[in-house]
């Protein structure tokens, strides 16, 4: 199994600013995803990050909302970019724990409210 | 309409009882099933995983698929104070973009 961290825990942003969360894993991994989880929703998976390469973002999601940093095999960053208060969320990310992409290893998240 | 609908609830059990979580899902395309608990301030972690219609037990946990139905269950036998979590259906019908999360059923387990 793989141990996640994210930072921040949780944070109070103001509106029209932006956010970097981070994601370090304490093993090398090569698929990372980040996920949105809103009150009452489901996980809705926002980008896939592959070091090396560009993210892969889902529909609805955009690179200059999400940018995205993937800098080698332990490590991403989610920035939440000019934000409103429809991006208090909870974010958090995960990685590939096998079983062809079954299992997912998920961190604690970062729960975000925007005032 | 949602391609997964699970009820919020919350669903409040005495100790021991047994319990039952369900999804539903309208896509005949997924192929394989997930169960997923998360406690409160932490991320899901994969407590079940079938691929097949029929049951798939472990422990006092029990995963039910039927996909004639478009219809997945979990049973909690015997629940403890510490199964109080919230249980999210999952489902895919392959590679990591396609995975599908219900939105949780919120369990309670009262001593």
């Amino acid at each position: 199994s793989a141990v996640i961290s994210q930072k921040p825990s949780r944070d109070i942003c103001q509106r029209g600013t932006s956010l970097t969360i981070q994601c370090q894993v304490d093993s090398q991994v090569t698929m990372m995803f980040w996920y949105r989880q809103q009150p009452g929703q489901s996980l809705t998976l926002i980008a896939t990050a592959n070091q090396g390469s560009e993210a892969t973002y889902e529909s609805g999601f955009v690179i200059d909302k999400f940018p995205i940093s993937r800098p080698n095999l332990t490590f991403s960053t989610l920035t939440v970019s000019n934000m409103s208060p429809e991006d208090s969320s909870i974010y958090l990310c995960s990685v590939d724990g096998g079983l062809g992409g079954r299992e997912q290893y998920f961190g604690p998240g970062t729960r975000l409210t925007v005032t | 309409q949602k391609e997964v609908e699970q009820d919020p609830g919350p669903l409040s059990v005495p100790e021991g009882a047994i319990v039952s979580l369900n999804c539903t899902y309208s896509n005949s395309a997924f192929q394989y099933f997930m169960w997923y608990r998360q406690y409160s301030r932490k991320g899901p972690e994969l407590l079940m995983y079938t691929y097949s219609s029929g049951n798939k037990e472990d422990g006092r946990f029990t995963a039910q698929v039927d996909k004639s139905s478009k219809y997945i269950s979990l049973f909690i036998r015997d629940s403890q104070p510490s199964d109080s979590a919230t249980y999210l259906c999952a489902m895919g019908s392959g590679g990591y973009q396609k995975v599908t999360f219900g939105t949780g059923t919120k369990l309670q387990v009262i001593p």
